[in-house]
């Protein structure tokens, strides 16, 4: 009953390295999406998929990108991190439709030196 | 633009004491609102949604929720707390098709012998 699986669980990097966080869901679930949580804002929304081969931006997009080649799998990129970009990162999935329940990954705890 | 404000950041009370997590929303457009729950380290979880219908929303772990369009509010509410629902709570607001959620800032609970 795996769900949504985030790797790795915690990360440090140096600024300007860059590293892949990694989503996956086994719910066939087209929608899925990138959430920061940082204190005292609540989750922002970086990028979202309603399907294989379709991305867009959220509200928080800038130093991210982002694919989606699979229906299961949906990878976040940092090209070259920030140490704004110190963050918990929480990846998503749902059945799409506004009124159905998101599914949570554990959290990639990032910090950037 | 469609927005979310919880109305306390914090909330210390005592087992078996009732409790109440407010929450006010914006938005112009019919709404589907939710509230998440977040134990420590881990991802978020769903308590309840609003969708449509009756107002009065029941969830897991003896939650529930009021859904009041006037005020544009929906507060969560409990009875009767246990030290095991120290925990931060999102409200969320789903908004623009497909799963977009809107969260609030969190109200952390802390539950106290």
């Amino acid at each position: 009953n795996a769900g949504v699986t985030q790797t790795p669980k915690f990360q440090v990097l140096k600024t300007g390295q860059s590293m892949t966080l990694q989503c996956a869901q086994d719910m066939n679930h087209e929608y899925m999406s990138w959430y920061r949580q940082d204190p005292g804002m609540g989750l922002r929304l970086i990028h979202y998929s309603v399907g294989a081969g379709i991305t867009d931006q959220g509200e928080v997009p800038n130093g991210y990108n982002v694919s989606r080649s699979t229906t299961e799998d949906f990878p976040l990129r940092l090209l070259s991190a920030a140490p704004s970009q110190t963050s918990v990162y929480f990846c998503a999935s749902s059945s799409g439709g506004m009124n159905t329940e998101a599914f949570f990954g554990q959290g990639t705890r990032l910090t950037v030196v | 633009a469609q927005s979310v404000t919880q109305l306390d950041s914090q909330v210390p009370v005592f087992e078996e004491a009732p409790v109440e997590l407010r929450c006010n929303y914006s938005s112009s457009v019919s709404v589907y609102l939710f509230w998440y729950v977040q134990y420590p380290n881990q991802g978020l979880q769903l308590l309840l949604k609003y969708l449509s219908g009756s107002t009065l929303v029941k969830g897991i772990n003896g939650f529930e929720a009021e859904f009041n369009k006037s005020q544009t509010s929906f507060h969560l509410r409990k009875p009767s707390v246990h030290i095991s629902d120290t925990a931060e709570y999102f409200c969320a607001v789903s908004s623009g098709g497909y799963n977009k959620l809107i969260f609030g800032a969190g109200t952390r609970l802390a539950v106290h012998p």
